[in-house]
């Protein structure tokens, strides 16, 4: 057990870039869900897969937001023409059902 | 919908000294609760959950929960505070996935 990786820690990125992050969760873990926290908030919830099936996606996430997990294993986040008000970290958490959530160390994006 | 408030955003407590950070809870049914903590730019660490049994649930480095149902609250303790306990912590709820309150800052002086 590895534990829930992400990638890359860090992001700048200027204004109307696209930028794509990377999550893979503890292997045996079938859900796999997506939160962004920015400072002094809680983390809140974005979206959510169980296996390869996007169950859920938060009003949060506009068109420019798009997620991904093929195959059931990793997942992508991609921000299409990024805004300031994207800047936040972005946390991917997997879990078997019914229990605890496993946190990676997030994705801290930064918009120039 | 299910949700859970932090009603105090800082605690600041001597090292040594019991340590308590309020939740409160708003659900229908029986409810799931959590407690996190996240230390600077890192993930969040579960720290301990309800989901039924025992009002007093212990957790992880010497923490504990008390659910209370008439008062629909779910408390994080621990007896006596740590300066490495110095982070935010956060309570939630879970339905399919977890709703979490606003994050309140414990600091322990030495």
């Amino acid at each position: 057990d590895t534990g829930v990786s992400q990638d890359p820690r860090h992001k700048i990125t200027k204004r109307g870039q696209n930028v794509t992050f990377r999550c893979d969760p503890i292997s045996e873990h079938n859900r796999l869900y997506w939160y962004r926290q920015t400072l002094g908030q809680g983390p809140e919830f974005l979206t959510y897969f169980q296996n390869e099936a996007q169950l859920e996606k938060s009003r949060l996430l506009s068109d420019r937001f798009s997620a991904e997990r093929p195959k059931g294993s990793f997942s992508t986040l991609e921000i299409q023409r990024t805004e300031q008000g994207d800047s936040a970290m972005y946390l991917c958490a997997s879990r078997l059902t019914n229990s605890p959530l496993h946190f990676g160390n997030g994705t801290r994006l930064t918009v120039t | 919908a299910q949700s859970v408030a932090q009603p105090e955003d800082q605690v600041n407590v001597a090292e040594g000294n019991p340590l308590t950070v309020k939740c409160t809870y708003s659900v229908s049914g029986n409810p799931y609760l959590f407690w996190y903590v996240q230390y600077p730019n890192r993930g969040l660490q579960f720290l301990l959950k309800y989901i039924t049994g025992d009002n007093l649930v212990k957790g992880s480095y010497g923490f504990e929960a008390e659910f209370n149902k008439s008062q629909t609250s779910f408390h994080l303790k621990k007896p006596s505070a740590l300066v490495s306990d110095s982070a935010l912590y956060f309570c939630a709820v879970n339905d399919y996935k977890l709703s979490f309150g606003a994050g309140t800052t414990v600091t322990v002086r030495a």
